[in-house]
Parts: C-alpha cells; sequence; structure tokens
C-alpha cells in the first residue's frame, strides 16, 4: 500500500515554542491531507483537511492561529503547534489521500509532550 | 456532519472464539465503512472496507457486513489469535467533497490465550 511518513515521532519541547510536524506522501500525490489529533485512550479527532495549494479547513473548535497548516506540495504538509502548552499534548496523526483512490493512508503519528 | 457510534468499547474474548464490533452512523449520504486496527502508539492500519453497494466483504477472517437502511455495519472476526488484540475504530465517509473520514469511538479488543 502507499506509504505516508511522519515526523519527528516524538517531540519534547518547552511552553511557549513552537512545534512543527510534517507529513509527507512518498509514492503518490496527496490532492488532501487530514491532520488529526488522539487523547489517550480515545478515537481520531478530525482537525482540518488541507488541500494542496489553498488554505486549509478547520474543524469546530480547532484554533487555526493555533494550529498553522501548509501543503505547498502534493507530497507534502505541515502542522505547526504555535506557541505551545502543556494542554497541547497529544498524539498527533496525519493522513493522505491521492486524487485516484478514497482509502486514507496514515502517518505513523507524532507524540507532543509540552512541559 | 456524520455521528458514528460504535460498540462496545472493550472486548474480551478467548482465542479461537469469535468477536463482532458494531457501528451506526448518522448521514445516509455516507457511502464508505473502513476499519482500522491501530496498536498503542502507532499509525491505524487499515484491515477491511467496504461500500454502500456491497452487504457484505469477506478477508480470510475477517468480515465485515453493512446494513444500509438501518445505517450500521460490523466487524467480524473469526478464530481470534492473540495478536488480533488492537484498538479497533470503524469509519464513514462522509460526502462532503473532501472524503472527511469520522472515526467511532473505537473498541478495544483483548484476545486472551
Amino acid at each position: 500500500g502507499a506509504v505516508v511518513s511522519q515526523h519527528p515521532s516524538r517531540v519534547i519541547c518547552k511552553s511557549g515554542t513552537s512545534v512543527k510536524i510534517e507529513c509527507r506522501s512518498l509514492d503518490f500525490q496527496a490532492t488532501t491531507m487530514f491532520w488529526y489529533r488522539q487523547f489517550p485512550k480515545q478515537s481520531l479527532m478530525l482537525m482540518a483537511t488541507s488541500n494542496e495549494g489553498s488554505k486549509a479547513t478547520y474543524e469546530q473548535g480547532v484554533e487555526k492561529d493555533k494550529f498553522l497548516i501548509n501543503h505547498a506540495s502534493l507530497t507534502l504538509s505541515t502542522l505547526t503547534v504555535t506557541s505551545a502548552h502543556p494542554e497541547d499534548s497529544s498524539f498527533y496523526i496525519c493522513s493522505a489521500r491521492s486524487q485516484f483512490a478514497e482509502k486514507l493512508f496514515f502517518g505513523s503519528g507524532t507524540q507532543l509532550s509540552v512541559l | 456532519g456524520e455521528n458514528v457510534e460504535q460498540h462496545p468499547s472493550t472486548l474480551s474474548v478467548q482465542e479461537g472464539d469469535s468477536a463482532v464490533i458494531k457501528c451506526t452512523y448518522s448521514d445516509s449520504a455516507s457511502n464508505y465503512f473502513p476499519w482500522y486496527k491501530q496498536e498503542l502508539g502507532k499509525r491505524p492500519q487499515l484491515i477491511i472496507d467496504i461500500r454502500s453497494n456491497v452487504g457484505e466483504k469477506k478477508d480470510q477472517r475477517i468480515a465485515v457486513t453493512l446494513n444500509k437502511t438501518a445505517k450500521h455495519f460490523s466487524l467480524h472476526i473469526t478464530e481470534t489469535q492473540p495478536e488480533d488484540s488492537a484498538v479497533y475504530f470503524c469509519a464513514a465517509s462522509d460526502q462532503t467533497g473532501a472524503n472527511n473520514l469520522f472515526f467511532g469511538t473505537g473498541t478495544r479488543l483483548t484476545v486472551i490465550p
């Protein structure tokens, strides 16, 4: 199946710093990428949908100035958690879909811990 | 938007027995229903999916059934093995053009050797 690479896998940072997470589709062009947040023992909550070359669409309750999403190419989307605080600590996962298939392929996730 | 409910939240079965996980969805326009298996701290892995023009799909020990009228679908795992232990998520596709997936709350399956 298609491969989606996500980096870093784990980040520990101080409160107030910004963290960038990258999501790359390695063997296909991802016209749409999704970013999810997952708390321990809970489901994946969709944060935003990004389409290459356009602004991301954020779900209700997700602060777009807090979680900056950039989908600058057909193989790369980034999520930047700005001025991170301890409550932003979570597992963040991206997924990608090509224009030719409805199946989503997930990145390996990023565990963010804000001290 | 779409609302997906999943039951049970936890399920323990003896090795070799069957496991069934059920989901309901609210949006009658949804037409794609994947199931994912997620091990602790890892990415969800697609294990099987079904479209609304099909009532049942099987892949070895895993099967999914769909009742479009009742808006529910189920995952069936037969001859369970310890390596089947994981969290399973159902999902439904919201037909808004972006094909967002809305996930159920997950079922933690434990297969007891």
